[in-house]
């Protein structure tokens, strides 16, 4: 089975600076991908960034970055130069081999300040 | 623009009136899901589909039924809904592929009263 831990319920961070979201996961499959979703208060899954269990390089997109340690089964988010629209849910999530679902974490909510 | 479209996005209905949560994507993708979203929990999945006719119990299916005739569409029904499924629920849509990004529907608020 696949399991997704975020242990950080709520976040806090001052506007420009970085934040790092927690993430672990579980599997057996040798092949897997990782993501991240926000959402935010409006309730959409906006997809942020992706990184294969195979992919040598940690992934980037824009100001989202993702530190992969498959040894440590850690694939955490870091937000560089926090917005005010950065306040939302982030969701970290699995899938496996199979393909048929993606595996959810319970969620951190991020709040930024002014 | 390619889209997952749920309907309704908000939905107050009664114990044991039957309700169908439609959902429909433009991208030809072979795979199609539902997920309920839970205060701690964080999204499960419901039902999923890989293609038209081939539907499968995802991890919470008590309750649900889907089908899928149509590969652009895939409602979820709940024939006698109880109070323990007031939830957002999320249709999803995605290619074959551990690299595939699933794309999401605008979520449906359903409270069961």
């Amino acid at each position: 089975a696949q399991k997704i831990t975020q242990t950080q319920p709520g976040m806090f961070v001052q506007e420009k600076e970085a934040v790092t979201l927690d993430c672990t996961y579980d599997t057996s499959d040798q092949s897997y991908g990782l993501f991240w979703y926000k959402q935010p208060s409006s309730g959409e899954m906006i997809f942020l960034i992706y990184q294969g269990s195979y992919d040598e390089q940690n992934a980037t997109e824009g100001r989202y970055s993702l530190n992969f340690q498959k040894a440590r089964k850690s694939a955490n988010l870091v937000i560089s130069a926090s917005q005010l629209g950065d306040s939302a849910m982030y969701f970290c999530a699995m899938r496996g081999v199979y393909g048929n679902k993606l595996v959810f974490g319970a969620g951190t909510i991020l709040r930024v300040k002014s | 623009e390619a889209q997952v479209t749920q309907n309704p996005r908000y939905l107050i209905t009664v114990t044991g009136k039957k309700l169908t949560v439609t959902c429909s994507q433009n991208m030809n993708h072979e795979y199609m899901s539902w997920y309920r979203q839970d205060p701690g929990l964080g999204l499960r999945q419901i039902y999923y589909s890989m293609n038209v006719e081939v539907t499968d119990k995802g991890d919470v299916p008590e309750g649900y039924k889907v089908s899928r005739k149509e590969k652009r569409n895939f409602p979820l029904i709940l024939e006698s809904p109880s109070p323990n499924q007031t939830s957002l629920y999320f249709c999803a849509s995605h290619n074959l592929g551990t690299r595939a990004e699933a794309f999401f529907g605008q979520g449906t608020r359903l409270t069961v009263v």
